[in-house]
């Protein structure tokens, strides 16, 4: 069974460009997570799809963050205006509702 | 909200030695998973574990959820058991799960 997918899998860009990320999820896993892991912390949740529904977004930054899952299968988390501490690595997970979590490989963007 | 602590941040073992890592959380939980992030920073899954024994190789864990902790032994450890172990323990709204709150982390180094 293939795992979770992202990309890309490194990003270097300036600030106040854009970035976007993609994930794909296990198959048949219908919750889709973000995460935002800063250097030497555990991860922390931006948003939480169910299906294509959000379920909490309170976490994401909503002037610069955007997340969407049209088809309640990919997801696309994007930054635009990024700031240097955007800096992170940023993890795509996703499960069967109420089960255990599967974490894909991330991106880890530097803003310079 | 619920909050996970891990302990020791930061351990050094001789290739060989045993080991254990302890994680103690603020609240009950449903369920407690247990992550090994490698240098490369995938978080690969070991334990899903709300409660009991689970045995994985040289790798087992407890969790007894009525004192609100878990353990994750190591035993015969290896190089490759380097990196960063992580637990986390599912937000709960309303009864149904939500996202990982996780700890700190321990950083364990093996040497040769």
């Amino acid at each position: 069974e293939a795992g979770v997918a992202q990309s890309p899998r490194y990003k270097i860009i300036e600030k106040r460009q854009s970035v976007a990320f993609w994930c794909n999820p296990i198959s048949g896993h219908a919750t889709l997570y973000w995460y935002q892991q800063i250097l030497g912390q555990g991860p922390k949740l931006l948003i939480q799809f169910q299906n294509n529904g959000v379920v909490d977004d309170s976490q994401l930054p909503k002037d610069r963050f955007s997340a969407e899952r049209l088809k309640g299968v990919d997801s696309t988390l994007k930054i635009q205006p990024a700031k240097l501490e955007d800096s992170a690595v940023y993890l795509c997970a996703s499960s069967y509702p109420g089960s255990e979590q599967y974490f894909g490989p991330g991106t880890r963007l530097t803003v310079t | 909200g619920i909050q996970v602590e891990q302990s020791p941040p930061d351990l050094i073992l001789q290739e060989g030695a045993n080991s254990t890592l302890r994680c103690n959380f603020s609240d009950s939980v449903n369920n407690l998973q247990w992550f090994h992030q490698n240098p490369w920073g995938q978080l690969i899954n070991l334990f899903y574990i709300p409660s009991g024994t689970k045995q994985n190789g040289r790798l087992s864990a407890t969790t007894v959820a009525t004192e609100r902790y878990s353990l994750l032994y190591i035993s015969s450890s290896q190089t490759t058991d380097s990196g960063v172990y992580f637990c986390a323990v599912p937000m709960n709204y309303g009864g149904s799960q939500g996202n990982l709150i996780f700890g700190k982390g321990t950083k364990l180094s093996v040497k040769p």
